[in-house]
């Protein structure tokens, strides 16, 4: 079946400016995630939903971040006023929301900016 | 707060085993551990996860030593589609995955 999808698959933009990443998760998958990949690191958790339950913001850097799910579907990761510093891959991922399921990611959102 | 510990690089010869040891000496009794691999420019992806049994499925095998402290992903016949950043990740319930560094594996012809 389809995998996680993420949209775009590349944005450049300007300092100063919003962006809106898409997630699409596996479908019957309750539970999303959102981490950011800075070049040559590791994962960087940002937030985490769960069915309706108030997601986990613990890792959003700042309040220029946001994201937003409605219901099991779609979710949104939203930076505002970019920053060089934002520059980075953000990656989705879902799982069907079992204590023990994996996580399976997206190929994520390759952010650049200028 | 780094839960385990891979060394930083690995080489494989083409078609041998590859074996990537993990330790992760402070895991608690109901802590899973989880295998991801990430290629370059793509997203991590899942392998395999265990809690203290041998595991076993079409990618790969883990092995946990009896008391839990390391593991062992082991790749039986690597291809050159293995290369890889492979991470180990110790995981106590469904909130985020702390990915460390990984181990980078190079498989060799």
């Amino acid at each position: 079946g389809a995998g996680v999808s993420q949209s775009p698959s590349n944005k450049v933009t300007e300092k100063g400016k919003d962006v809106e990443l898409r997630c699409d998760p596996i479908s019957g998958h309750t539970a999303l995630y959102w981490y950011r990949q800075r070049l040559g690191q590791g994962l960087e958790f940002l937030i985490y939903f769960q069915g309706n339950s108030a997601p986990d913001k613990s890792g959003l850097p700042s309040d220029r971040f946001s994201a937003e799910r409605t219901g099991e579907s779609v979710s949104t990761l939203t930076i505002q006023r970019t920053q060089q510093e934002d520059s980075a891959v953000y990656l989705c991922a879902s799982s069907s929301g079992g204590r023990v399921q994996p996580q399976h990611f997206g190929d994520g959102t390759r952010l650049s900016i200028l | 707060d780094a839960k385990t510990t891979q060394p930083t690089s690995m080489d494989c010869a083409e078609g041998r085993a590859a074996n990537l040891p993990c330790n992760h000496s402070t895991i608690s009794g109901n802590e899973y551990v989880y295998w991801y691999r990430q290629i370059h420019s793509q997203g991590p992806q899942y392998i395999i996860h265990g809690l203290k049994n041998n595991e076993t499925n079409e990618m790969a095998s883990l092995i946990i030593t009896e008391d839990r402290k390391s593991s062992t992903l082991i790749l039986p016949h690597a291809t050159l589609r293995d290369t890889a950043v492979y991470y180990c990740i110790v995981r106590l319930n469904n909130n985020d995955m702390r990915f460390g560094a990984g181990t980078r594996l190079t498989v060799k012809p």
